[in-house]
């Protein structure tokens, strides 16, 4: 089955600056994959995604890459405010139905 | 996009007790998939459940010990069953959504079970 890594675990950043987090993942027949955000105590909820079809994209300060030869896509928050201090998931998928989720980055925006 | 009521919120069970989780969903959806996070960790698909059959269970995931029932394509149960302390997680019910032109899954509020 498909396996998706995710790094860093933890990412702290100055309000302001940028962030990445990374994932990788090993079934080359995965096409979608989506981005989740889950603040404390609450449900995860779909931010942005991407099919492989696509290369990147963008939505306000949110942004999504992949690179299908390498097997791995990126989410990059830039202009980052404390709101943004959450638990984050990647996640593939090769028909919809099911996902697979990496083990998250915990990401702490300081004021 | 879907709106998913899920209950109860949370509970905290006596080890060897059993604990249904409800999940409905405020549209008729084909697929429900019921998902265990344990704390800190991410998110483990635990089965998935079509109206008319029986779930499918990932592995290292059993029916006598998670058996859910579908008996409507807006509901969906999941019973954890013969409890011990390994069991403590947050259980989410999700289903296939579109949201502001995005496609995956919504999620429900989620249960935090406590079994001690």
């Amino acid at each position: 089955g498909e396996n998706v890594e995710q790094h860093p675990s933890t990412l702290s950043v100055q309000e302001g600056d940028s962030a990445v987090i990374k994932c990788t993942y090993s079934d080359s027949a995965s096409n979608y994959f989506p981005w989740y955000k889950q603040e404390l105590g609450k449900r995860p909820q779909l931010i942005i995604d991407i099919r492989s079809n696509v290369g990147e994209k963008k939505d306000q300060r949110i942004a999504v890459t992949l690179n299908k030869t390498a097997k791995h896509f990126s989410l990059h928050i830039t202009e980052t405010q404390p709101e943004d201090s959450a638990v984050y998931f990647c996640a593939a998928s090769d028909n919809f139905n099911k996902f697979y989720f990496g083990s998250g980055t915990k990401l702490n925006v300081k004021p | 996009s879907a709106v998913i009521s899920q209950k109860p919120s949370r509970d905290i069970c006596q080890r060897g007790t059993s604990l249904t989780i409800q999940c409905q969903v405020d549209s008729q959806v084909t697929m429900m998939f019921w998902y265990r996070q344990q704390p800190g960790q991410s998110l483990t698909l635990i089965a998935t459940a079509n109206q008319g059959s029986e779930a499918t269970y990932e592995s290292g995931f059993v029916i006598d010990k998670f058996p859910i029932s579908r008996p409507n394509l807006t509901f969906s149960t999941l019973t954890v069953s013969n409890m011990s302390p390994e069991d403590s997680s947050i259980y989410l019910c999700s289903v296939e959504d579109q949201d502001r032109g995005y496609y995956g899954y919504t999620f429900g509020s989620g249960t935090r079970l406590t079994v001690v």
